[in-house]
């Protein structure tokens, strides 16, 4: 398995514009998660799915992102309006029961 | 409010010396669970730890859960240059399957 893959790894936009980020997890997972990190707030949980169903979104910051699952092998994270304050790198995580696998991440730069 | 408390934030250590990582929380946990980061890339998974008072090793990396399951100990045997990046600690705070809540992390430099 190619392992959890995130596109575009890196994406820089103008502020107000709308910014979609893309996950692919393994094969047979049944759980999603959305991380943001930042150096001052660490790794933060925006979002997870289980089955393809949201759970959990109280991480979510603002109505500015939204993020959906619509099978088991696709899921997006979208800011719409992005600001500056939304930079950061963004990883998607999958996991069945167990630890979860991380991809590479896409690095947010919001000018 | 943080729910994971890493100590300390940041470790210089030279090639060869043993260190510690701490993980701390203020709930008890269903797992715990140690990843490696180096900057710029995704985690990498190290170890997990479900059992009071249980312990695992691999390589050089050995990671200890506290009885009560509410702190846990990363420990290096001698440490390499390999062994530098960005430790995390995660933990599920109920069954498998939930997101873990994750530490602000531990940054590991080793000096040659």
């Amino acid at each position: 398995d190619a392992g959890v893959i995130q596109s575009p790894r890196h994406e820089v936009t103008e502020m107000g514009q709308e910014v979609t980020l893309r996950c692919k997890p393994i094969s047979g997972h049944n759980s999603l998660f959305w991380y943001r990190q930042t150096m001052m707030r660490g790794l933060e949980l925006l979002i997870y799915f289980n089955n393809n169903v949201p759970i959990d979104d109280s991480g979510m910051p603002e109505d500015r992102f939204s993020a959906k699952m619509p099978n088991a092998s696709f899921s997006t994270l979208k800011i719409q309006p992005s600001e500056p304050r939304d930079s950061a790198v963004y990883f998607c995580a999958s996991s069945s029961y167990t630890e979860a696998f991380f991809g590479q991440g896409t690095r947010l730069t919001v000018v | 409010s943080q729910e994971l408390e890493q100590s300390p934030q940041s470790l210089i250590v030279q090639e060869g010396k043993n260190l510690t990582i701490n993980c701390t929380s203020s709930k008890t946990l269903y797992g715990l669970y140690w990843y490696k980061q180096k900057y710029g890339e995704g985690l990498i998974f190290l170890m997990m730890l479900q059992k009071g008072g249980e312990e695992k090793s691999h390589e050089k990396i050995t990671a200890k859960l506290d009885e009560k399951k509410q702190q846990s100990s990363l420990h290096i045997t001698a440490s390499q240059p390999s062994h530098a990046g960005i430790y995390l600690c995660g933990a599920a705070f109920n069954q498998a399957g939930t997101a873990l809540i994750f530490g602000k992390g531990t940054t590991l430099s080793v000096s040659s």
